[in-house]
């Protein structure tokens, strides 16, 4: 059982290219998340999924964009990366959105923009 | 502006010691209180969701506490071991925003 599963494992990307960060998860979750984690900061929220076909904005929406085709799959794109992307990302998931539910991480995505 | 405030930042404990550290959170709207723990290299690990207050959570050594009448949940350690040396998240739901919220994070490291 994979779990949570993200590609790339790190990127180095020029600013001002378009980037789609992937996650997959094999849980049959119905709820998903996207996370940035900077230096001294906790975990911030991106963008959420509650369940297939519906997402929300979280706390650091901006420059971001999500889909939820269907519940395996979240990809976090970046349409136009800018240098202060630079984050490690983070997708997560649980069994249903709210507030009792724990959350399943996947093992990250270094990006680094240039 | 909701913000989850968590001390120490660092702990130094020698092995077989125990220990205790503190996540602050604001008590309006206040859902429920998460704390995952995460090793190096590692992705976070659920360890405790807690939505009562006078709630007390126990997973082995490792136990919670959660009072949302002040808005704080301590975390508790016995008789810490190596493997026990790990940053511990906590992080708060709240109804106003439908979000969660991390605090930053106490990074715990265990002297053999």
């Amino acid at each position: 059982i994979a779990g949570i599963t993200q590609a790339p494992t790190s990127q180095i990307l020029a600013a001002g290219r378009r980037m789609t960060l992937r996650c997959t998860q094999d849980m049959r979750h119905n709820a998903m998340y996207w996370y940035r984690q900077d230096l001294g900061l906790g975990l911030r929220l991106i963008h959420y999924s509650n369940t297939a076909g519906t997402t929300g904005k979280g706390e650091v929406p901006d420059g971001y964009s999500v889909s939820r085709a269907n519940t395996d799959d979240f990809p976090l794109t970046l349409a136009s990366a800018v240098p202060s992307q630079t984050s490690v990302y983070f997708c997560a998931s649980s069994e249903e959105w709210g507030s009792y539910n724990e959350q399943f991480f996947g093992p990250g995505t270094r990006l680094t923009v240039l | 502006i909701l913000n989850v405030e968590q001390s120490p930042q660092s702990l130094h404990v020698q092995e077989g010691d125990s220990t205790n550290f503190t996540c602050s959170f604001p008590s309006s709207n206040f859902y429920a209180l998460h704390w995952y723990r995460w090793e190096t290299a590692k992705s976070p690990e659920a360890l405790f969701v807690m939505t009562l207050n006078g709630d007390e959570k126990k997973k082995g050594r490792i136990s919670a506490t959660l009072n949302t009448k002040e808005g704080y949940s301590y975390l508790y350690i016995k008789g810490s071991q190596p493997e026990d040396s790990a940053t511990y998240l906590c992080a708060s739901w709240y109804s106003s925003a439908s979000k969660i919220i991390f605090g930053s994070g106490t990074r715990l490291s265990i002297r053999p």
